[in-house]
């Protein structure tokens, strides 16, 4: 069974300065996909970002970026110039490339001080 | 954005009541999931369906049915309500591997059960 874990319960970041989220999974598949869901106080799920496992090359959305290490089961994501609507819960999922299981883990919160 | 809807928005139910969750897309997405949002546990699959009639179990099932008899809709169904099923309550849906696995989120169902 697919697993995605999210240690780190909160982060905190300076505003203009860049922050790390870390996430790590398990999955005996080759072929899947990560993402990265931002959910900010209003409650609706925002996809941040998306990376296909079989694509060596780590996914960048403007400030939002990943560092995707597939041998270590490893999918940080990389927010850089941090601005104050970053600050939300941020959610790590993986994606089976056989039954399209979508797991996540227990998400992140990130708070941006001004 | 994806058009998903959850009904109802918010339900205050009794102990022990048989309680209905509607999710209804207009994508024609193959693949739709029910999560169940608690702090500190993130984004749990409850069920996922693949397809018409076609539906399988996520990790916390127990206690919850669905049913999928159209496209468009996918009822989730707590048999007897329980105050340990308190949560928010989330339906997606996507395309999957070939089609482009993205999941959309509805809105979310606030569920209490007292």
């Amino acid at each position: 069974a697919q697993t995605v874990t999210q240690s780190q319960p909160e982060m905190s970041v300076q505003e203009a300065e860049t922050v790390t989220l870390s996430c790590t999974y398990d999955t005996s598949e080759s072929d899947y996909y990560l993402f990265w869901y931002k959910q900010p106080p209003s409650r609706q799920m925002i996809l941040v970002i998306r990376q296909e496992a079989y694509k060596q090359q780590n996914a960048t959305e403007n400030r939002f970026s990943v560092n995707f290490q597939k041998a270590a089961k490893s999918f940080s994501l990389k927010i850089s110039d941090s601005q104050l609507g970053d600050a939300a819960m941020y959610f790590c999922a993986h994606h089976t490339g056989a039954n399209s299981k979508l797991t996540f883990g227990k998400g992140i919160t990130l708070s941006v001080r001004p | 954005d994806a058009g998903i809807t959850q009904s109802p928005r918010h339900k205050v139910t009794e102990t022990g009541t048989p309680v209905t969750l509607r999710c209804h897309q207009t994508e024609n997405h193959r693949y739709m999931y029910w999560y169940r949002q608690d702090p500190g546990h993130g984004l749990r699959l409850i069920h996922y369906s693949y397809g018409v009639k076609d539906t399988d179990k996520g990790e916390v099932s127990d206690g919850y049915s669905v049913s999928r008899s159209k496209t468009e809709d996918f009822l989730l169904t707590l048999e007897s309500a329980t105050s340990s099923q308190t949560s928010v309550y989330f339906c997606a849906i996507s395309r999957g591997t070939t089609g482009g696995p993205e999941a959309f989120f509805g809105q979310g169902t606030r569920l209490t059960v007292v």
